[in-house]
């Protein structure tokens, strides 16, 4: 059983601050993915990372994928109110490219 | 471009009954999916589908039914509802591999 592990679960932080996002498998990943989801709403895919080391930038947003496969991290610069949301990373593994499995997700409140 | 369509948004069942949760997507997406979320456990699969006529379990099959009769969609079926079911279900689909997914709205399902 594969198992994505997300850390933080909540972060609270001040309008300006960077933070950072982790999402850990034991096993490697053949692509993962982040979404961002407001309350009442389905996820939103934010970015795609398929090869290792790869490093994507998304306005103040920076997704790297580890060497090897298992990790990726995402740093918001400068945080913003409009930040506020549930961060999900979500990974699939081997040749089960339609089975796509989530992280628990990271609860960002940024306070102004 | 409507997108992914689930269909009802709301519902309260009683325990023992059955219904049909819709997903319909206009995209041509081969890849769709089925997810519950629950507060504090992120998105969890259900059933996925790659491809018309091929459907596979995921994380908790258990208690709900897919079939994949054409492209387009994608129902889950509850078979005798329980209060454990009570969640908000998410249709989800993907061009193919590699590819972000495209989440429905949400249904939001209490059983009482």
């Amino acid at each position: 059983t594969q198992l994505l592990e997300q850390s933080p679960q909540f972060l609270s932080i001040q309008e300006g601050e960077n933070l950072t996002v982790y999402c850990n498998s034991s096993s490697v990943f053949s692509s993962l993915q982040w979404y961002r989801q407001e309350p009442g709403e389905g996820p939103v895919l934010l970015v795609t990372v398929v090869t290792g080391g790869e490093v994507k930038k998304l306005k103040r947003l920076t997704f790297q994928f580890g060497d090897a496969r298992k990790d990726s991290s995402l740093h918001i610069t400068a945080a913003q109110p409009g930040d506020t949301g549930l961060y999900l990373c979500a990974g699939s593994f081997g040749n089960q490219g339609g089975k796509l499995i989530f992280g628990q997700g990271t609860e960002l409140s940024v306070k102004p | 471009n409507a997108g992914v369509t689930q269909t009802p948004k709301f519902q309260v069942l009683k325990t023992g009954q059955s219904m049909t949760l819709q997903c319909a997507q206009d995209m041509n997406h081969e890849y769709m999916s089925w997810y519950r979320q629950d507060p504090g456990m992120g998105l969890r699969l259900i059933h996925y589908s790659v491809g018309a006529g091929i459907t596979d379990q995921g994380e908790v099959p258990n208690g709900y039914n897919v079939s994949r009769s054409t492209t387009e969609d994608f129902p889950l079926r509850l078979l005798s509802a329980a209060p454990s079911q009570t969640s908000v279900y998410f249709c989800a689909s993907s061009y193919s591999f590699g590819y972000g997914y495209t989440f429905g709205s949400g249904t939001r399902l209490t059983v009482v």
